[in-house]
């Protein structure tokens, strides 16, 4: 079945760092794939999606491209802050009819100042 | 901010106990879901709905049910609360189902069963 594997966490930068948070995904056919950010003590929002091969997501600063050769979906940002720390969730869609999102485990992402 | 709601936001139950979660919308969304967050398994959808008394199974939907007499309002039920259900319950929703539609997040509901 469809499933999506994130890098483990937890994952502690200094502010002004290089980030990535490594995503791959097993799936038949072209699923859409997400990456959903989650503050803490609130729900999920949508940071960046991309839907079919080589497109690049991108908002606030993150980035990540959607690469079918390697199955991958890795988020990026060129120098993070503090205000970054959250849960980071990776996740997919395929079956149409019903958007049912696979998730990844989350990686927890804190920022020190 | 989508207009989503949950309520309870905590609650705090003994096994065994029937337990219902509710989520209410302001959008006017077809599709709403409920997903349970656990440590180490991200999120997984059990229950969902594509329209008004229209619902379906999801990933883990064993000892859970749902009902949607109205377009805003989407009920999980646990049967009889077991430990084993004690996680952080977030409902979403969204305007279509195809595969690249944004979902909207409420807060959460965080069970306890004892």
């Amino acid at each position: 079945g469809d499933s999506v594997t994130q890098m483990e966490g937890p994952v502690t930068l200094s502010e002004e760092a290089f980030l990535t948070i490594n995503c791959t995904y097993t799936a038949t056919g072209y699923p859409s794939l997400f990456w959903y950010v989650q503050y803490p003590g609130e729900g999920l929002q949508l940071l960046l999606k991309a839907t079919k091969a080589d497109d690049k997501g991108s908002n606030k600063g993150f980035e990540a491209t959607y690469r079918k050769e390697t199955t991958s979906f890795h988020l990026e940002k060129g120098s993070v802050q503090v205000s970054d720390s959250a849960v980071y969730f990776c996740a997919l869609s395929r079956i149409q009819g019903a958007q049912k999102l696979v998730f990844g485990q989350g990686t927890r992402l804190t920022i020190n100042p | 901010d989508a207009g989503i709601t949950q309520s309870p936001r905590h609650k705090v139950t003994e096994t065994g106990t029937p337990v219902t979660l509710r989520c209410h919308q302001t959008e006017n969304h077809r599709y709403m879901y409920w997903y349970r967050q656990d440590p180490g398994h991200g999120l997984r959808l059990i229950h969902y709905s594509y329209g008004v008394k229209d619902t379906d199974k999801g990933e883990v939907s064993d000892g859970y049910s749902v009902s949607r007499s109205k377009t805003e309002d989407f009920l999980l039920t646990l049967e009889s609360a077991t430990s084993s259900q004690t996680s952080v319950y977030f409902c979403a929703i969204s305007e279509k189902g195809d595969l690249s539609v944004t979902q909207y997040f409420g807060p959460g509901t965080r069970l306890t069963v004892l």
